[in-house]
């Protein structure tokens, strides 16, 4: 499968703990973006990357970070957790830097509990 | 700042009846719109963009720049269309693509 994929698919933790989430984007495409959904939310925009550098940055926490490898794949990490980051987080990838007429192909999204 | 918001969270539809999943957004600028769909144990996908004018899968979108909306719209419901709908819009040059909640279309057979 050449699609963008997520590891792990689920993960349950406990407060105060640290986790690194894992995306690789889809075969040719450079920006990786990550989202976060929780409960009766919509997507939430976290961070961009393109060909390893910071390109846009939304609502993300000073908690977590993120950063974009030579080989492109990326890795969220979210630290000190906390109940309320309980979510579903999301990869997507795209051809360029700026979406614009192309499109988000998204990873099946891993799932942190945090307990 | 971009906002979407979709006003329901449910839709629920006969099979053969029309649809419209809602979206409004807020954006001073000139927006990029598009519709994303997630089938039950699939991954949220394209549907359609606004810039294309498309009709993909009998659905079909407008933008309308004075309500500033973007609906989705078909006129026959069929039971394989059940699925979360997300409307997404874009500002331009380097801006983030903003979700909204999703509506989860119900269509009953």
């Amino acid at each position: 499968d050449s699609g963008v994929t997520q590891t792990p698919k689920h993960l349950i933790t406990a407060t105060g703990q640290r986790v690194t989430l894992r995306c690789s984007p889809r075969s040719g495409d450079l920006s990786v973006y990550w989202y976060q959904q929780s409960l009766d939310q919509g997507l939430q925009f976290l961070i961009q990357y393109y060909n390893g550098e910071e390109r846009a940055k939304g609502n993300i926490l000073e908690r977590f970070s993120a950063q974009q490898f030579p080989d492109l794949h990326s890795e969220l990490n979210l630290s000190s957790l906390e109940l309320g980051d309980s979510a579903l987080y999301f990869c997507a990838s795209s051809v360029g830097d700026v979406v614009g007429h192309g499109e988000l192909f998204f990873g099946e999204g891993s799932r942190l509990t945090v307990l | 700042a971009q906002r979407v918001t979709q006003p329901e969270k449910l839709l629920s539809v006969f099979k053969g009846a029309p649809v419209e999943l809602k979206c409004n957004y807020s954006y001073s600028g000139s927006p990029e719109l598009f519709w994303y769909v997630q089938y039950s144990r699939q991954r949220l996908q394209l549907l359609l963009r606004h810039i294309s004018r498309e009709s993909i899968k009998g659905f079909t979108a407008d933008l309308n720049k004075g309500e500033t909306s973007f609906h989705l719209k078909k006129p026959f419901a069929q039971e394989e269309d059940s699925a979360m709908y997300y409307c997404a819009l874009k500002g331009g040059g380097y801006q983030k693509v903003t979700f909204g909640i999703g509506t989860k279309l119900q269509v009953i057979p």
